[in-house]
């Protein structure tokens, strides 16, 4: 099964950039890497997606590394409304992945 | 346009019965994935289904099963309920498929089993 490693907590300052790494070591040559992050009492929400080149979008940024065995999440100004667990993951339409623990992201005002 | 909906949003049990949760997908949307959502084991992937058939299982007994139906709303039924099965239930549904494209999820359904 594909698995996905965080760190369990990060801590980042409003209005300073946030970098959230993930280790992906399974991951596959067609394998997407998605990052969702789900805010208390809520479903996951989307954030980014990617594949080989890094992506932005109105959200955040995504690093993918040449290999491909980790990527970051960037978010260029952290809002306290960015507080929630981010997850990275990423499996075909065959595979069985979770989402793994997740970082949980405080921000400080 | 309408995101993705759950019923019912909580539900109490007791173990041994069954529980049927329904998820209704953004129209057009063809695959519904379904997930479990415990504090000690976190998202754990269920199954999947496209087009009415199942594409993808994840490692749960066979005590939980799953169908989508044409119109692509999917229902996921768990048997002989035990304490364990205690967990946010959410589903998400996508265009293509979870694995290369965007899912959107519900907001859960939240199952108590006493």
């Amino acid at each position: 099964d594909a698995k996905t490693t965080q760190p369990n907590s990060m801590e980042s300052n409003e209005e300073e950039p946030v970098h959230l790494p993930c280790n992906h070591s399974t991951i596959s040559g067609t394998d997407y890497i998605h990052w969702y992050r789900q805010l208390p009492s809520q479903g996951p929400e989307y954030v980014i997606h990617g594949l080989t080149s890094n992506v932005n979008n109105r959200m955040a940024s995504l690093a993918i590394a040449e290999d491909r065995k980790s990527s970051t999440l960037i978010l260029h100004r952290a809002t306290l409304r960015d507080a929630a667990v981010y997850y990275c993951i990423h499996d075909t339409n065959a595979g069985k992945s979770t989402f793994g623990d997740g970082t949980t992201l405080t921000v400080k005002p | 346009k309408a995101g993705v909906t759950q019923t019912p949003r909580y539900l109490i049990k007791t173990r041994g019965q069954q529980v049927t949760l329904s998820c209704s997908p953004i129209s057009g949307h063809r695959s519904v994935s379904w997930y479990q959502q415990t504090p000690g084991q976190g998202l754990q992937f269920l199954f999947e289904y496209f087009s009415e058939t199942q594409r993808n299982k994840g490692n749960f007994p066979g005590r939980f099963s799953g169908r989508q139906f044409s119109n692509s709303r999917s229902e996921m039924n768990v048997s002989t309920l035990e304490l364990g099965d205690s967990a946010l239930y959410l589903c998400a549904s996508s265009l293509a498929g979870r694995g290369t494209d965007t899912q959107y999820f519900g907001p859960g359904t939240r199952l108590t089993v006493l």
